[in-house]
């Protein structure tokens, strides 16, 4: 199994600019996980997808943060318009909803300029 | 507001040292705690605890949860310079997962 998959791996951006991140979650798991990590505020969750439904998103930090998920193999989080303060290393995780153990990707580290 | 509070937030020892993280946790509806190892990439699953006074052991290390004094710790023993990393633990609670800021341990030869 390739595990949980993230593109891009790295991302340098100008402030302003439209962030998009995306995510392929193992086959067959049907709850996906976005979460950011900074050093200041360490890993936190953003947003929570079960059977593709969004069931949480109390984390996301503001109405710059959008996260899709049109089907059981992809999601995507876009940060638009993007800001400085939206430098992070952006990971994706996905579980098997039974199972508790969650999966995380590579991860994306954004730079905003 | 649930919370993971982890002690120490850094520890430096030398390779043969056993280390014991700590873990405290707030949060609602608690269902699991898990702890996970994160090098240089993405956090790796070490462990996951549902009940109190069951240890978890996987070669050198081991975990145990407390459900009532709502704390968890994990163990190493005879460390080595490959157990450097940062340790996250993290409370699972209904559909919520809530991750401390992690232990830096840093293992020298």
């Amino acid at each position: 199994d390739a595990g949980v998959i993230q593109s891009p791996r790295h991302e340098v951006t100008e402030m302003g600019q439209e962030v998009t991140l995306r995510c392929k979650p193992i086959s067959g798991h049907n709850s996906l996980f976005w979460y950011r990590q900074t050093m200041m505020r360490g890993l936190e969750l953003l947003i929570y997808f079960n059977n593709n439904v969004p069931i949480d998103d109390s984390g996301m930090p503001e109405d710059r943060f959008s996260a899709k998920m049109p089907n059981a193999s992809f999601s995507t989080l876009k940060i638009q318009p993007s800001e400085p303060r939206d430098s992070a290393v952006y990971f994706c995780a996905s579980r098997l909803d039974r199972k508790e153990t969650q999966y995380f990707g590579p991860g994306t580290r954004l730079l905003v300029l | 507001e649930d919370k993971v509070v982890q002690s120490p937030l850094s520890l430096v020892v030398h390779e043969g040292d056993t280390v014991t993280l700590n873990c405290s946790y707030e949060v609602t509806n608690f269902r699991s705690l898990l702890w996970y190892k994160q090098e240089k990439k993405a956090p790796t699953f070490l462990f996951m605890l549902t009940s109190s006074g069951i240890e978890k052991k996987s070669g050198r290390l081991s975990s145990i949860l407390d459900k009532k004094e709502l704390f968890s710790i994990l163990n190493i023993t005879a460390t080595q310079t490959g157990d450097s990393a940062i340790y996250l633990c993290a409370g699972r609670g209904g559909q919520n997962f809530v991750f401390g800021p992690g232990t830096r341990l840093s293992v020298l030869p």
